[in-house]
Order: C-alpha cells, then structure tokens, then sequence
C-alpha cells in the first residue's frame, strides 16, 4: 500500500548542479503536483500535471522543470540548483470521482539543500 | 495569487480543553475548501472535503462548519488531546481549476 513514493528523501548540492525528484503513485490519479514548504510559507504549488504528458506552472514554477510521460510518475527537474531552492519539497495527486476532486495524497517528502 | 490566510498561526491549548480557529478565502468562484492535518515529520493527511455553504463536517472531536457567501471556515477541536498537536492547513479550490491554494496553516500544541 505504497500510495505516494518520493525519491530521494534527503540530497545536498552545491549551487549550480542539476538533480531530479521523482515522484510515483500507484493509485491510478489523474492529477499530479510538485509543492516546496518553507518556514512561515506553508505550501506553495511550483507545477502541476492534469494528466499523462500534459504540465502546467503553479505559483513559483522559476527554475524548475516537470515531466510526466507515464501516469504514475511526476519528475521535477532543477537545472542549476541556487540556494534559493533550498526546501523540503512534497509530491501530492488527486483523482476527480463522483463529480468531486479527491483530497490530495501526500508523499513523505524530500529535503534538499544547496550549498 | 489568491488569498487564503489562517488565524492564528499558532495555538496553546491545554489538555481538555476546546478550541478552533479560522480560514479565510475568497468568497467568489468557490468550488470547495479542503482542510488537511499535518503532523511533525509526516506529510499532510486529509481531514475534510466542503462543498457547500452551511456545510458541517464531523471526523472524531474535530469538526467543520463552511460559509462560502463570507469566505470562511472554522475548524473545531473538542476536549483536546496531545495528540491533536498538529499543524491544520486549510485549502481553496476555486471553479476555475483543480489546484488547490493553501493557506499557512495554524499550528497547534496541546499541553498535557
């Protein structure tokens, strides 16, 4: 009963190297979103997917990238890590039933820091 | 940027005791407030899906109300428990979409 699998769960980088997050569900959910948490923000939506091969920019989208070319996977991308990006970053998805959008299922999050 | 704001941030609560606090969000193009349950080093945990003005929403000792025509929602917790120390999101969704804009939470700390 796996639900929302992020990987990896703690990374550190130097400012200006690049690294993926992936992000897995096995509950079948159309919708997928990649958030960053800091401290006093709560959670803000950096992209999002609405389904297999489509993305969209949330609110702080700037220097990251999505993918998402299969159903169940949701990668987040940064090119060239600032410290700015230092966060603990949380994969969420959601599925639209009986004519209501689901709550979001949570991933267990990961802690990046740049250096 | 839509505007969802809690209050307070942050709640001392003794043991026993009862307590609840506040979401605020935009009062046009409402399709549903969700309120989520975040516990320290887990991830965030659904509590309620609102949907319409004058909902109430029951789960335990914690309940909901929802006025969608002044944009607001309370959250209640009844007879606290140190276990209910959490941090409570709450979050919009408006009619255009289907993301949702958190708020900043309100933490909670119940002291046994």
């Amino acid at each position: 009963n796996a639900g929302v699998t992020q990987t990896p769960k703690f990374r550190v980088l130097k400012t200006g190297q690049s690294m993926t997050l992936l992000c897995a569900q096995d509950m079948n959910h159309e919708y997928m979103y990649w958030y960053r948490q800091d401290p006093g923000m709560g959670l803000r939506l950096i992209h999002y997917s609405v389904g297999e091969g489509t993305t969209a920019k949330g609110e702080v989208p700037d220097g990251y990238n999505v993918s998402r070319l299969k159903k169940q996977n949701f990668l987040l991308g940064l090119e060239s890590a600032a410290p700015s990006q230092t966060s603990v970053y949380f994969c969420a998805s959601s599925s639209y039933t009986q004519g209501l959008y689901q709550p979001q299922h949570f991933g267990d999050g990961t802690r990046l820091s740049i250096l | 940027i839509l505007n969802v704001e809690q209050s307070p941030q942050s709640l001392h609560v003794q043991e026993g005791d009862s307590t609840n606090f506040t979401c605020s969000f935009p009062s046009s193009n409402f399709y549903a407030l969700h309120w989520y349950r975040w516990e320290t080093a887990k991830s965030p945990e659904a509590l309620f899906v609102m949907t319409l003005n004058g909902d109430e929403k029951k789960k335990g000792r914690i309940s909901a109300t929802l006025n969608t025509k002044e944009g607001y929602s309370y959250l209640y917790i009844k007879g606290s428990q140190p276990e209910d120390s959490a941090t409570y999101l709450c979050a919009f969704l408006g009619a255009a979409g289907n993301k949702l804009t958190f708020g900043g939470g309100t933490r909670v700390l119940v002291k046994p």
